[in-house]
């Protein structure tokens, strides 16, 4: 079964950081590029984040440029977000989905929560 | 860039069609084949049910389909089930590495 599983999430104070971890299984992971999607309370959807196959090409959302950081280990099927300066409103649960099917995000890990709250 | 524009809520009786629009600008749902549809169920991820307009990854039923004219995309619910009740968000592409997602809507199944 193609799988992603987040992990990393947890309460921070504003100013904080954490690090959010997305591990693949089920496909061949370096084939593929990887996004960071999240979701605030009640909110829609915003892609944050992605990474390219190679590492070549990442991009940010305006709102995260600057302060998040995306990486990915292929050997280790796994993709990073690093997130610095943390503010409230980046309180959301985050997925991270792959890049398939055409050009959408076919496959969703069930996301962590990020808190940030003093 | 702006969100895309959905309903904020359709709703249909079992076996009724509905149909939820999203509408975007020519720099993204116009501009590019690249729409996608996505299911949310409560405290679920979402999951993808249309890609590239049109395509039906496998798995999803077939009453789910999808179409385009001019800046607006479409998804099609043919014969309404009760699990059909849940969010729907419709992303375009929207060039240089962007996507953009609509507001959501909410289907009811009454």
């Amino acid at each position: 079964e193609e799988q992603l599983v987040e992990s990393g999430g947890g309460l921070v104070q504003p100013g904080g950081s954490l690090r959010l971890s997305c591990a693949a299984s089920g496909f061949r992971f370096s084939d593929y590029s990887i996004n960071w999607v999240r979701q605030a309370p009640g909110k829609g959807l915003e892609r944050i984040s992605y990474i390219s196959t190679g590492r070549r090409t990442t991009y940010y959302a305006d709102s995260v440029k600057g302060r998040f950081t995306i990486s990915r280990d292929n050997p280790n099927k796994s993709v990073y977000l690093q997130m610095n300066s943390l503010r409230n409103d980046d309180t959301a649960v985050y997925y991270c989905a792959r890049h398939g099917y055409g050009d959408a995000f076919d496959v969703w890990g069930q996301g962590t929560r990020v808190t940030v709250s003093p | 860039q702006s969100a895309l524009t959905q309903p904020r809520s359709v709703s249909g009786s079992p076996g009724q069609s509905v149909t939820l629009s999203c509408t975007g600008t020519s720099s993204d749902v116009g501009g590019y084949n690249y729409v996608s549809w996505y299911q949310q169920r409560p405290g679920k991820a979402p999951k993808l049910l249309i890609y590239d307009v049109t395509e039906r990854p496998s798995g999803v039923p077939y009453r789910f389909s999808g179409s385009k004219s001019g800046n607006t995309a479409s998804l099609t619910i043919s014969g309404l089930q009760a699990e059909d009740e849940a969010d729907y968000y419709c992303c375009s592409f929207a060039g240089d590495y962007t996507y953009v997602f609509g507001i959501g809507t909410t289907v009811t199944v009454l």
